[in-house]
């Protein structure tokens, strides 16, 4: 079955480089995602990365996959109080029957100033 | 272009009730999905609609049930509520025709049940 685990939480100095990691274990995984969470509010899709694909960046973000580990990383460069929220990794393989999104339970990240 | 909008923000029913969540898929999007998400923990998948079909169930119990309807928005209904029904309810929208499964998603109703 699909299952994906995150690490609980993340403390990291205004400026610093974050990084959250993310396992998974459904390999026909096809697409992983990252999404972000602020209090009280629902998730915004923050990056994806296509399962045949070792990095992707976009700005501050870059996002490594390494399919034979089943590894999955965010890193949030010169990161910024505002980038305090929690952060969500998800994967899907896209069925003929649908195309479900499994979420990890989600890291915490605190940026301190 | 509004985004995903869902109805109503805050939901307090009590035990026993039945509640109807709705959603308004973002422009363009034809299939929608419906998540979970428990206090302090990643969202689950309850279903996912498409041609006013659901097409993929999550591990719900048949309390839950849902529509779609032509205008693609949605419906999600819940029987004889459990106080552990109490969560965030999510709705997430796509076009089926996106290769990179993109689901964005609305800012959800939370649901107390007391």
């Amino acid at each position: 079955g699909e299952d994906v685990e995150q690490s609980l939480f993340l403390s990291v100095r205004e400026g610093d480089s974050s990084v959250i990691n993310c396992t998974y274990t459904d390999s026909s995984s096809t697409y992983l995602y990252w999404y972000k969470q602020e209090p009280g509010a629902g998730l915004q899709l923050l990056t994806y990365i296509f399962s045949n694909m070792d990095m992707k960046q976009d700005q501050r973000l870059t996002v490594l996959l390494n399919k034979k580990d089943k590894h999955l990383s965010l890193r949030i460069a010169d990161t910024q109080t505002g980038d305090s929220a929690i952060y969500f990794c998800a994967e899907s393989s896209i069925k003929a029957a649908g195309n479900k999104l499994t979420f990890g339970g989600g890291t915490r990240v605190l940026v301190k100033p | 272009d509004a985004g995903v909008t869902q109805s109503p923000t805050h939901l307090i029913k009590t035990r026993g009730q039945q509640v109807t969540l709705r959603c308004s898929p973002k422009s363009g999007h034809d299939t929608v999905s419906w998540y979970q998400q428990a206090l302090g923990q990643g969202p689950q998948f309850i279903f996912q609609y498409y041609e006013e079909e659901e097409r993929q169930r999550g591990n719900f119990p048949d309390r839950f049930s849902g529509h779609q309807f032509p205008n693609y928005s949605s419906e999600l209904n819940v029987n004889a509520l459990l106080l552990g029904d109490s969560a965030l309810y999510l709705c997430a929208s796509s076009p089926e025709t996106t290769g990179s499964n993109e689901q964005f998603f609305g800012p959800g109703t939370r649901l107390t049940v007391l």
